[in-house]
């Protein structure tokens, strides 16, 4: 079975151009997340999506980002414009919808390794 | 809030050595401890979790106690492998936030042949 898929793995944009970082989940999984990893620190939960709902984007710095889960499935995460700040890795997971606040392994994607120049 | 507080790293080791990564933490509740590992250029993997306290996880020849009464929850094994080479993150969840994980900075872990 396939893992969590991501795309690009690799992204070099300059300061001020939008990005876009695509997530294809684990067949099933009804939970898709997306963190940011930054160069020598854990990830940070940026977003997570029930469905094709966000139940928790507290995170998620609103001004230029934006993200989406239209049918439940694949998710797109944007950012615009990009600062130079921004350059991270972009790592997507999913788990199975747990029930009564349990918790569900996250399995996560490779990640999307983003350049700001 | 919840934290996590790793070893610093880079740790490099001989091949065959023992292996120990602290892990501290503090979060509310009871939490589920979890150490996950991300080999180059592949996605974070779950390594081994506790769920109560002194329960231990083991895989692949790791193994961690959860450790209420020091909150640790620190990473071990008796023999490492040059394969063992990658960077290694302990995290937690708590019983309040069931789907957010916390990560601790990540230990990266060399071992020479």
């Amino acid at each position: 079975e396939a893992g969590v898929v991501q795309s690009p793995r690799y992204k070099i944009i300059e300061k001020k151009q939008p990005v876009a970082f695509w997530c294809n989940p684990i067949s099933g999984h009804n939970t898709l997340y997306w963190y940011l990893q930054n160069l020598g620190q854990g990830p940070e939960l940026l977003i997570r999506y029930e469905n094709e709902e966000a139940v928790d984007d507290s995170q998620l710095p609103k001004d230029r980002f934006s993200a989406e889960r239209l049918k439940g499935v694949d998710s797109t995460l944007k950012i615009q414009p990009a600062e130079l700040g921004d350059s991270a890795v972009y790592l997507c997971a999913s788990s199975l919808d747990p029930s009564s606040g349990s918790y569900n392994e996250q399995f996560f994607g490779p990640g999307t390794r983003l350049t700001v120049l | 809030g919840n934290s996590v507080t790793q070893m610093e790293g880079p740790v490099t080791l001989s091949e065959e050595a023992f292996l120990t990564i602290n892990c501290t933490y503090t979060a509310t509740g009871y939490p589920s401890l979890f150490w996950y590992v991300q080999y180059p250029g592949e996605g974070l993997q779950l390594l081994l979790k506790a769920t109560k306290a002194d329960d231990k996880g083991s895989n692949k020849g790791f193994e961690a106690t959860y450790r209420k009464e020091t909150t640790s929850f620190h990473l071990e094994k008796g023999s490492v492998q040059v394969s063992d080479s990658a960077v290694y993150f302990c995290a937690l969840v708590s019983s309040g936030s069931a789907r957010q994980l916390t990560f601790g900075s990540g230990t990266q872990l060399t071992v020479l042949p």
